[in-house]
Parts: structure tokens; sequence; C-alpha cells
């Protein structure tokens, strides 16, 4: 059984860019979350797509968005980048997407803005 | 969501029991108690999660009282491997899973 994969590991943007993260979801999972994690700090839940919809949002401005493809794989997706948005971003995935279902989360990617 | 209060760190020797709790006062009748550990530059991990009264897996045991207005993860004999954050979340189990982490508690255990 494979588990949640994150790619890349790592990434350097500059302010104003804009950056695509992926995640590919465990084996039968059909449910992603994605998450912020600041330096410090626990994870923020950005969003969540269940069967390919986005399923609930967190306190996220629009330039965050998403997809979620047939396979379950998922992307993040920031547009205008911005300092703050440095950060690990966190993917789980789950079986239904269901209020404390457990999340199996993946490394993160590592993004930096300068 | 309810939410929680966890100290912000402890220590603890090798060998050691470790009890960490969590405070929940405003817990909901259907909220269910869950806990997740975090290396440094790791996705969390779950550890255990229950509703009330006592839950024991092979990692730790859940003590939650009879109010539920508080839950204790206890960690049986803690190694250097122990040394993460823990976060204690609260939350229904309908709905979506918007699921929020506070701070969480960092453990260092140690030698």
């Amino acid at each position: 059984e494979t588990g949640v994969t994150q790619s890349p590991t790592h990434l350097i943007k500059t302010r104003g860019q804009q950056v695509t993260l992926r995640c590919s979801s465990q084996s039968g999972h059909n449910t992603v979350s994605w998450y912020q994690q600041a330096l410090g700090q626990g994870p923020q839940f950005i969003f969540q797509y269940y069967r390919e919809e986005e399923n609930g949002r967190g306190n996220f401005p629009p330039r965050f968005s998403g997809l979620q493809f047939p396979n379950y794989s998922s992307e993040l997706n920031v547009n205008a980048l911005e300092l703050d948005d440095s950060a690990l971003y966190l993917c789980a995935s789950s079986l239904s997407g269901q209020a404390m279902d457990t999340q199996y989360f993946g490394p993160g990617t590592r993004l930096t803005v300068l | 969501l309810a939410k929680t209060t966890q100290p912000i760190s402890m220590d603890s020797y090798e060998g050691q029991e470790v009890n960490i709790t969590c405070s929940h006062n405003n817990i909901a009748t259907n909220d269910y108690i869950t806990w997740y550990q975090q290396f440094p530059s790791q996705g969390p991990r779950f550890i255990i999660q229950g509703y009330k009264t006592k839950v024991t897996n092979e990692v730790a045991s859940l003590f939650i009282p009879a109010d539920r207005k508080s839950s204790t993860l206890s960690l049986p004999r803690v190694s250097l491997s122990d040394t993460a954050v823990y976060y204690c979340l609260v939350g229904p189990t309908g709905g979506y899973q918007k699921v929020t982490f506070g701070t969480g508690t960092k453990l260092q255990v140690i030698p």
C-alpha cells in the first residue's frame, strides 16, 4: 500500500509568482485536505476535496485554489505569492472526508517565498 | 469546533510515563477527541482517538473523564524517538473535515 506522497519536496519562489503543489492520496482514499504550517505553528486547514469537489474551506483567500483529479490526486495552486506564504504545505488523505476520520499526511512541501 | 488548550512544552526522562492533558471545556455531545504526533519536517501522524472513558492501543492510552471537558494522552516508557509535537483535536464525526490544530505540546525526551 502506497502512502501519501507530495511533490516537490522543496521550492523557492519570488513574490508575485504562482506555484502548484501536488499530492497523491493513499490507495482507496477519496478525500484530500490541504494544510499550511508556518514555523512553530500547528497546521492550518486550507480546504478539502471530496470526489473532485471542494467540500469545505478554511480562512484562506481565493488566490489559494485547488483541484482533485479522477484518481483522487490533488493540486494546490497559489497565485500572487506573498512572503507570508512561506510555510510547509501538507496534504492529507482519508477514506471519506467525514470529520475526525483518521487523516494520513504526506511529508509536505517546503515553500520559501523571497 | 471546540477550542483546545494544551501545555506548550514538556520535558521527560527516557523510560518514564508521560501524560499530556488537553482542556476542551466547550466540547459538544457528538465531538470526538483525537491526538496526532508530528516530528520535525514531517506530516502529523494519527496516534489515538476516543469518545469517553479509556482507549488503549499499542502506542498510547487516552483517558477521558465523565464530563469530557479534558483528556489525557498517556505515553508509557518514552524513548528519545518520542520527542515530537503532540496535537489534541476535538471535532464532530459528521460534516466535512475542517480539522483545527492548535499549537500542540512539544515533548522533549531527555536521556
